[in-house]
């Protein structure tokens, strides 16, 4: 059974720093991973995704690797901003992708 | 551009009552997947749809039951409501199975 955590289940660092949010994976056989934010009572919004050949993705300040074999995933937020407070949840897809699980998030807190 | 729809947004039930959620996918999307979050938790997975046909099965209450009519759209039939079903669930949409997942806002479910 797929179990997933996410390693600190909280954050808080000072506006500019640079981050790194991680994801681990009991069974490396998945489809591919997936990170979302979201904030307080609201939906989640799709931050990246890495299909499971694949070893990282890029978008804007924004950098999610993937190893398959050890069975862990890094979320890199470079020059972090009061805006990007939030929770992040890395969501592991099984083969064929329809049964996607979450991990429990990490709460970020980005102080001005 | 089109999101991910669902209706109601608020939901109010008493204990034993049933309630219809609705989710209408993103155009031209053919894969629905339907999430259960509790306060604090992160988003459960309850069931999938691919091409109007059940693709995987999560954590699904026998209670529940959910389809994929001929138009995409989905809905999730709660039956013997209980305190416990009081939670958001967020339906969520993709182009094919293991493709990016777009989630809707999610209806407030709260059972009296």
């Amino acid at each position: 059974k797929q179990e997933v955590t996410q390693i600190p289940a909280a954050l808080s660092v000072p506006e500019g720093e640079n981050l790194v949010l991680n994801c681990s994976f009991t069974d490396s056989a998945i489809y591919n991973l997936q990170w979302f934010r979201q904030d307080p009572g609201k939906g989640l919004t799709s931050l990246l995704l890495i299909q499971s050949s694949q070893r990282e993705q890029t978008s804007g300040r924004l950098n999610a690797s993937l190893d398959k074999s050890s069975g862990r995933s890094t979320l890199y937020i470079a020059a972090s901003q009061p805006g990007d407070s939030a929770t992040y949840l890395c969501a592991v897809g099984s083969t064929g992708g329809f049964k996607t699980i979450f991990g429990a998030g990490t709460r970020l807190f980005v102080k001005a | 551009a089109a999101g991910v729809i669902q209706s109601p947004r608020h939901l109010i039930k008493e204990k034993r009552e049933t309630a219809t959620l609705k989710c209408y996918p993103i155009p031209r999307h053919d894969t629905v997947y339907w999430y259960q979050q509790g306060p604090g938790q992160d988003p459960q997975f309850l069931i999938s749809f691919y091409e109007k046909m059940q693709s995987d099965k999560g954590s699904i209450p026998d209670r529940f039951s959910a389809q994929q009519f001929s138009d995409y759209h989905s809905e999730l039939n709660m039956s013997s409501l209980e305190l416990g079903d009081s939670a958001l669930y967020f339906c969520a949409s993709s182009l094919g199975d293991g493709d990016t997942q777009y989630f809707g806002p999610g209806t407030r479910l709260t059972v009296l």
